[in-house]
Parts: C-alpha cells; sequence; structure tokens
C-alpha cells in the first residue's frame, strides 16, 4: 500500500525566509503527487501536482516542488515566507487506484513576523 | 464560478440523533468524495459516488451512510453520531477516477456532537 511521510507537524520560519516542506512517500510505480493547502476552517485547495513531464512544478503562490524519483521525495519550497502562508500543508499521492488519494499526516506553517 | 459548496458550515447535533450533511457542485463532476477530517488529523476518505455508483471504503463505520441524488448533491447521513464523530467533515469532486485528476474541495462541515 501507499504511503506518504511528512517530516515535521510543524514549522516555524521568519517572515522573508525560505520554505522548506519535506514529504516522502513510498511506491513500487510511479506516483501523482500533489500538495494542497489548508487555511483555518476551510476545506483543501491544490497548490501544485506531479504527473509526468517536468520534474519541477510550479503552483500558486510562488510554490513549487521538484519530483525526485531516487529520493522519494516531493518537497515543497518558497523562497521567500509570507504571513498569508501561514496555514496547514497536506502532501498526497495516487497511484492508479482510482484517483483515491492518500495523505501525509500534514505539516503546520507558522509564520513569524 | 464553479465551485463546491457545503451546507452548513458549522452543524451542532446532539448523542444518537441523526444528522445530514450536504454538499453540491456546479463543476458538472462524475466523482463525489467524502472525507472526515479529525483535529490535527489529514482528511480520511469515508466514500467516493462515481455517477451513481457507490464505493465504501472498507474502515468506514455502518453509521455513516451516503445519498446521491444527481450528479450536483450528495449527502452525508450519520445515523447515530456518537462524540467521536466530532469532526470536520469535507466534500471534494473530480472529473474522471484518473489518478492524475485534481480534487476540487468544498469549505467543509464542522460537527459538533453533544
Amino acid at each position: 500500500a501507499q504511503s506518504v511521510t511528512q517530516l515535521g507537524s510543524h514549522v516555524s520560519v521568519s517572515e522573508g525566509a525560505l520554505v522548506l516542506l519535506r514529504c516522502n512517500y513510498s511506491s513500487s510505480v510511479p506516483p501523482y503527487l500533489f500538495w494542497y493547502v489548508q487555511y483555518p476552517n476551510q476545506g483543501l485547495q491544490l497548490l501544485l501536482k506531479y504527473t509526468t513531464g517536468a520534474t519541477l512544478v510550479k503552483g500558486i503562490n510562488g510554490f513549487e516542488a521538484e519530483f525526485k524519483k531516487s529520493e522519494t521525495s516531493f518537497h515543497l519550497t518558497k523562497p521567500s515566507a509570507h504571513m498569508s502562508d501561514a496555514a496547514e500543508y497536506f502532501c498526497a499521492v495516487t497511484y492508479n487506484a482510482g484517483n483515491m488519494l492518500t495523505f501525509g499526516g500534514g505539516t503546520r506553517l507558522m509564520v513569524k513576523p | 464560478d464553479a465551485m463546491v459548496i457545503q451546507n452548513p458550515r458549522y452543524q451542532v447535533t446532539q448523542f444518537g440523533k441523526p444528522v445530514t450533511l450536504s454538499c453540491s457542485q456546479t463543476l458538472n463532476h462524475n466523482v463525489m468524495y467524502w472525507y472526515q477530517q479529525k483535529s490535527s488529523q489529514a482528511p480520511k476518505l469515508l466514500f467516493h459516488y462515481y455517477d451513481k455508483d457507490f464505493n465504501n471504503e472498507a474502515d468506514t463505520p455502518d453509521n455513516f451512510q451516503s445519498r446521491r441524488p444527481n450528479t450536483s448533491f450528495c449527502f452525508l447521513d450519520i445515523r447515530s453520531p456518537g462524540l467521536g464523530d466530532a469532526a470536520m467533515y469535507l466534500c471534494a469532486t473530480s472529473r474522471e477516477l484518473a489518478d492524475n485528476n485534481e480534487q476540487f474541495f468544498g469549505p467543509g462541515t464542522r460537527l459538533t456532537v453533544l
């Protein structure tokens, strides 16, 4: 069965600093990978996704992620954090299983002024 | 704007009193999903509909049922809510069941059980 691990349930950065949220997956077949963001008391919004093609994927709000097959990783980055980036971030994966998302445990990003 | 709508946003019910949560979509997507998300946890899939075909996750309790009377609407029925059912319930849709399809989420309904 597939699984997703997000290292660090809480990450704190200063405004303007680099954001790095880690995601590793387990798979014996090529996965489709997603990052979702969830603001308090809201649903999930897709930030970006990797399906095929270019391994560096750019998303909304200045976020990007790189699919590294050799490392089974799909880490999310943003060069400069804004206060509005404070939210919960979920990495998710689907495998030829009918589009069922398997989520990681989530990482709460806090941005300090 | 095409979207996924959930009503109500906040629902309070009593222990054991049946409750229904509503989801509608204007995206005309074939697939609708219901997730349960407890505090500080990832969403957990309860079931999904592909058109009228219902698919229950193996570990979804019998207490949870769903109805999809038409393409646009899907309901989550909790027959006898327990305190452990207090959670955020998220509805999502996707065009197809293909793995690269994005799922579009509604804002969620937060259920409180007294």
